[in-house]
């Protein structure tokens, strides 16, 4: 299986910063790598697919990049609503594999 | 408007059987995977295993193999998780989502098993 491994585990920043989460892959995941955002109870939405890929109707705040193993999203300007835990996740490969997440809180 | 509505929460003892869905709707559903992804209590997201419904190819991660069922019926567009015995580990939320990049997801079903 391929592990991916996010960093940081968690994250404190204020309204209006700009930040950035890495996720490494195990092994060669090519740009088959998606990133989603939690809030408590919620189910996960997606943001990001193909590495670098908006999915439709999410803001341009959200921007991610990289290939191979290491992936980065970053997410400018934050706002109280951008404060939940975001997770990569590979698909190049079955099993299909998350990230432990990153959690993202105020300051 | 791409919608995937899962069955209502579930209250099991150890031992029991269950078979829970999501139903797929505004899209062509045969021609998309329909993944299924574990959220035990705290915790983060496992992925579990993953169906074609035109042809009913399923994949699974090995942590999971044999532990669960994953199935299909197309003509109802709508995918299916299923344990023959559960355990007091399967509890958790359940979420399906869409496709190989999980684009849309369903709302969650949420398993308890408890004696």
């Amino acid at each position: 299986d391929i592990q991916m491994t996010q960093s940081p585990s968690s994250l404190s920043a204020s309204v209006g910063d700009r930040v950035t989460i890495t996720c490494r892959a195990s092994q060669g995941i090519t740009n088959y790598l998606a990133w989603f955002q939690q809030k408590p109870g919620k189910a996960p939405k997606s943001l990001i697919y193909a590495a670098s890929s908006l999915q439709s109707g999410v803001p341009s705040k959200f921007s991610g990049s990289g290939s191979g193993t290491d992936f980065t999203l970053t997410i400018s300007s934050l706002q109280p609503e951008d404060f939940a835990t975001y997770y990569c996740q590979q698909y190049n490969s079955h099993p299909y594999t998350f990230g432990q997440g990153t959690k993202l809180e105020i300051k | 408007e791409v919608q995937l509505v899962q069955s209502g929460a579930e209250v099991k003892k150890p031992g029991e059987s269950l078979k829970i869905s999501c139903k797929g709707s505004g899209y062509s559903f045969p021609n998309y995977w329909i993944a299924w992804v574990r959220q035990m209590p705290g915790e983060g997201l496992e992925w579990m295993g993953i169906i074609f419904p035109a042809d009913s190819d399923t994949r699974y991660s090995p942590s999971f193999q044999g532990q669960v069922t994953i199935s299909v019926d197309k003509s109802i567009s709508t995918a299916y998780l299923q344990w023959s015995t559960l355990k007091a580990s399967d509890t958790a939320m359940y979420f399906c989502a869409r496709s190989s990049t999980s684009d849309f997801w369903g709302q969650g079903t949420l398993v308890t098993v408890s004696s």
